[in-house]
């Protein structure tokens, strides 16, 4: 069945490119999709089939997917960026996929 | 506005039993697959399962660790989704959130959760 991996934490100053990586034998079969958490909340969706940003998603938020390798950018990430990111993508028989999740600091 | 309104969680013993539902607002839920996606305390998230529409079939899915004890049902003429969740265990205690499913690709609309506590 398919896993997908995501390092632990990502930190960048302010104003920096962020980049969290999600890989997995799913790709580049499947899409890859990926949400924001921030302390308290429900998860929201920032990107859709690899590389498209939902209406209301900020700009700085951007993807790509290359391999067996997805990757969600944030440009400029600000202060307000900071939560957790998940990757996710669908399995091989009717499931769905999370990765482990990735802490992105701003500071 | 898409309202996805979680409810009936709460502390139960290990091997107990609960019945979680979701209001649903703001779509025409009963087109809607919709899923479960739960979340441990300080962990990641977590597929539970998913059902679709009675156009398609109404059937359902689940994750392996949730397959044979949790159900999810429908009652399209109330727009709520239900959780039926048995033989409880420690590992299943999380927040509990119900989302929309779109086209079986991705959850584009979440709801608060509702926690479930599983302790003795």
């Amino acid at each position: 069945s398919y896993e997908l991996t995501q390092p632990p934490s990502v930190s960048v100053s302010p104003g920096q490119t962020a980049r969290i990586t999600c890989s997995g034998d799913a790709f580049p079969k499947k899409y890859a999709y990926w949400y924001q958490q921030k302390s308290g909340q429900a998860p929201v969706l920032v990107i859709y089939e690899d590389d498209k940003r939902p209406s209301g998603i900020t700009e700085r938020f951007s993807g790509s997917s290359s391999g067996t390798m997805a990757t969600l950018i944030i440009s400029g990430a600000q202060v307000e960026d900071e939560g957790d990111y998940y990757c996710s993508s669908t399995g091989s028989s009717a499931n769905f996929l999370f990765g482990g999740g990735t802490k992105l600091t701003v500071l | 506005e898409v309202q996805l309104v979680e409810s009936g969680g709460g502390l139960i013993k290990p091997g107990g039993s609960l019945r979680l539902s979701c209001a649903a607002s703001g779509f025409s839920f009963s087109k809607a697959r919709m899923s479960w996606v739960r979340q441990a305390p300080g962990k990641g998230l977590e597929w539970v399962g998913r059902i679709k529409s009675e156009t398609d079939g109404g059937t359902t899915d689940y994750g392996a660790p949730v397959k044979d004890r949790f159900f999810i049902s429908r009652d399209d003429s109330g727009n709520t989704l239900f959780l039926q969740m048995n033989s409880l265990r420690i590992e299943d205690t999380g927040m509990y959130y119900c989302t929309t499913i779109h086209r079986d690709y991705y959850f584009d609309h979440w709801g608060q959760g509702t926690l479930v506590t599983v302790s003795s």
